[in-house]
């Protein structure tokens, strides 16, 4: 089983600031097979980015993903408003797996 | 446009058993996986299960593994979730999704989700 540590687990930010997140994999993730989700209340998660770096249809480009291996990061790179939510990273292919989550909040 | 809805979702007692259905629309069912994904009062997403778009391959958490059991009818465009001996822990809302591309194998991330259907295990 593969466990995926997402940090930090609240970040606390304004908007226009950057946010990094980070997930870190307990085994390599094969293929980066590697996914973001961006959830907000009381709605189902909306896929952001996969294979690591790839932005979902219609997701704006100040989210950018990176990294490979056990290591993956999320950035968004001036916060809106509306990115103020929680995000989850899974990997997916051979197994499926979800992260904790971090959640972005307005400090 | 794709629509993924769920319905089943009750509150039922410990032990017992539950059926959930996610009717599907706007693609075609058939040549996608499709995923079950559960989501606890407060918590995070945890894969539930997921079934391949012939219906024959299917995988299970261990959370849930001898408990559940995933199943679709192509031809009603249905994804089911058979729950059964359900827990206390088991609450959660139940969320159908459906994968990103068609491959063969499951390769791809979950980009089409149902809004979720509730599940509550209590006496």
């Amino acid at each position: 089983e593969i466990v995926l540590t997402q940090s930090p687990g609240t970040l606390s930010l304004s908007p226009g600031e950057r946010a990094t997140l980070s997930c870190r994999a307990s085994q390599s993730v094969s293929f980066r097979y590697l996914a973001w989700y961006q959830q907000k209340p009381g709605q189902a998660p909306k896929l952001l980015m996969y294979g690591a770096s790839i932005r979902a249809t219609g997701i704006p480009d100040r989210f950018s993903g990176s990294g490979s291996g056990t290591d993956f990061t999320l950035t968004i790179s001036r916060l809106e408003p509306e990115d103020f939510a929680v995000y989850y990273c899974q990997q997916y292919g051979g197994s499926v797996f979800f992260g904790g989550g971090t959640k972005v909040e307005i400090k | 446009e794709v629509h993924l809805v769920e319905s089943g979702g009750t509150l039922v007692q410990p032990g017992g058993s539950l059926r959930l259905s996610c009717a599907a629309s706007g693609f075609t069912f058939s040549r996608y996986w499709m995923h079950w994904v559960r989501q606890a009062p407060g918590k995070g997403l945890e894969f539930v299960s997921r079934i391949r778009s012939d219906g024959i391959w299917t995988s299970y958490a261990e959370s849930v593994k001898g408990r559940v059991t995933i199943s679709r009818d192509n031809a009603k465009n249905t994804l089911y979730l058979q729950m059964n001996s359900l827990r206390a822990e088991d609450t959660a809302v139940y969320y159908c999704a459906r994968s990103l591309g068609d491959n063969w194998n499951d390769e791809n991330p979950l980009e089409y989700w149902g809004q979720g259907t509730l599940v509550t295990v209590s006496s």
